[in-house]
């Protein structure tokens, strides 16, 4: 069956530090793929999105590629503030979009 | 515009009590979810809804059952509640017309069963 699977954390980078976070999935036919932030004591937000192959998503200095051929969708940032600390979360949806599958979420402090 | 709100925000039963948790959108959406968080585990899916009247079953549906009677509401029900079900529950609604799926989050309900 379809399932996500993203770098264990919790993961703690200085300010302006780079940052990757690692997605890998597996899935039956061409899903969509996300990623979620969730800050401390909210809901999830979505933070970019891929629909097909070698698509982009970014969103607020955030990048992340769609990779068919690696089954990947890395996270990636280049520079990151401490207001970037949250837990994210790589998620795919296949088909009729019925159902979503998350990763279990990766913690990211960022300290000054 | 709201977007998808979650009511209460907060509870704390007793092992045995029942309680419904309500959630809400008003971005005319045909899908609904219900997850639940627990640390380490990411997001689990209870239940869902394609559509008004209909229901379907996750990954983690038993001690929980829900009802979509209006196309923009879907309650959770715990009929009798387990410690184990102490968790942080998360709506979530989508609309397959935009062909995005994109999910989009209530606020979350933290329940403490004792």
């Amino acid at each position: 069956g379809d399932s996500v699977t993203q770098m264990e954390g919790p993961v703690t980078l200085s300010e302006e530090a780079c940052l990757t976070i690692n997605c890998t999935y597996t899935a039956t036919g061409y899903p969509s793929l996300f990623w979620y932030v969730q800050y401390p004591g909210e809901g999830l937000q979505l933070l970019l999105k891929a629909t097909k192959a070698d698509d982009k998503g970014s969103n607020k200095g955030f990048e992340a590629t769609y990779r068919k051929e690696t089954t990947s969708f890395h996270l990636e940032k280049g520079s990151v503030q401490v207001s970037d600390s949250a837990v994210y979360f790589c998620a795919l949806s296949e088909g009729t979009g019925n159902q979503f599958y998350f990763g279990t979420g990766t913690s990211l402090t960022v300290i000054p | 515009n709201a977007g998808v709100t979650q009511t209460p925000k907060f509870r704390v039963l007793k092992t045995g009590q029942s309680m419904t948790l309500l959630c809400a959108q008003d971005m005319n959406h045909e899908y609904m979810y219900w997850y639940r968080q627990d640390p380490g585990m990411g997001l689990r899916l209870i239940h869902y809804s394609v559509g008004e009247g209909t229901t379907a079953k996750g990954e983690v549906p038993d001690g929980y059952n829900v009802s979509r009677l209006k196309k923009q509401n879907f309650l959770l029900g715990l009929e009798s509640a387990a410690p184990s079900q102490t968790s942080v529950y998360f709506c979530a609604s989508s609309s397959y017309s935009s062909g995005n799926y994109e999910q989009y989050f209530g606020p979350g309900t933290r329940l403490t069963v004792t």
